[in-house]
């Protein structure tokens, strides 16, 4: 079974700096997708991006980018000019291609708090 | 398009009563999960589906019952509550299994 893990319960940043949201995870698999969440104190869970594992380069969206190390099985989720309203839960998930396909793990959850 | 609709928003119920939670999609999407997500901590898998008339356990799926009678559906049942089953209950479709999943409102469901 997959596991993933977000070893930083809670994590701060100054208003316009960069932090990084750390993930690992652990797979036999050799094609699977990876996500991070965001949830915001509205509890609604929204997509912040996606990584698939047989692409050497790391996604980007805008603020967010991740640092995807596929034999270190690592996938942290950088945010860059860090805004106030990016303060929320982020949740790293993983996602199997095999015959368990649909089947999604998440880790803890990082609370990240925005400083203004 | 209304997305993932979950219905009630709230809910409590007292041990051993059942009840079922409602789920909805209209995007056409083959796969759906249900997952409970306690304090503090991430989603937990109950159910998935990856079609109408197939689904599958996830990790905690003791106590719950799932059916897949329609692409859009996908109610999640107690069987007979359980304090331990107080959380906020999440539904959640995908087009693909290598899309990013939709998430309904959510469910807060307390069991007295």
């Amino acid at each position: 079974a997959q596991t993933v893990t977000q070893s930083q319960p809670e994590m701060s940043v100054q208003e316009a700096e960069t932090v990084t949201l750390s993930c690992t995870y652990d797979t036999s698999e050799s094609d699977y997708y990876l996500f991070w969440y965001k949830q915001p104190p509205s509890r609604q869970m929204i997509l912040v991006i996606r990584q698939e594992a047989y692409k050497q380069q790391n996604a980007t969206e805008n603020r967010f980018s991740v640092n995807f190390q596929k034999a270190a099985k690592s996938f942290s989720l950088k945010i860059s000019d860090s805004q106030l309203g990016d303060a929320a839960m982020y949740f790293c998930a993983y996602r199997s291609t095999n015959t368990n396909a649909g089947k999604s793990t998440f880790g803890d959850g990082t609370t990240l708090t925005v400083k203004p | 398009n209304a997305g993932v609709t979950q219905t009630p928003k709230f809910q409590v119920l007292k041990t051993g009563q059942s009840m079922t939670l409602q789920c909805a999609q209209d995007m056409n999407h083959e796969y759906m999960s249900w997952y409970r997500q306690d304090p503090g901590m991430g989603l937990r898998l109950i159910h998935y589906s990856v079609g109408a008339g197939i689904t599958d356990q996830g990790e905690v799926p003791n106590g719950y019952n799932v059916s897949r009678s329609t692409t859009e559906d996908f109610p999640l049942r107690l069987l007979s509550a359980a304090p331990s089953q107080t959380s906020v209950y999440f539904c959640a479709s995908s087009y693909k299994y290598n899309q990013p999943q939709h998430f309904g409102d959510g469910t807060r469901l307390s069991i007295l």
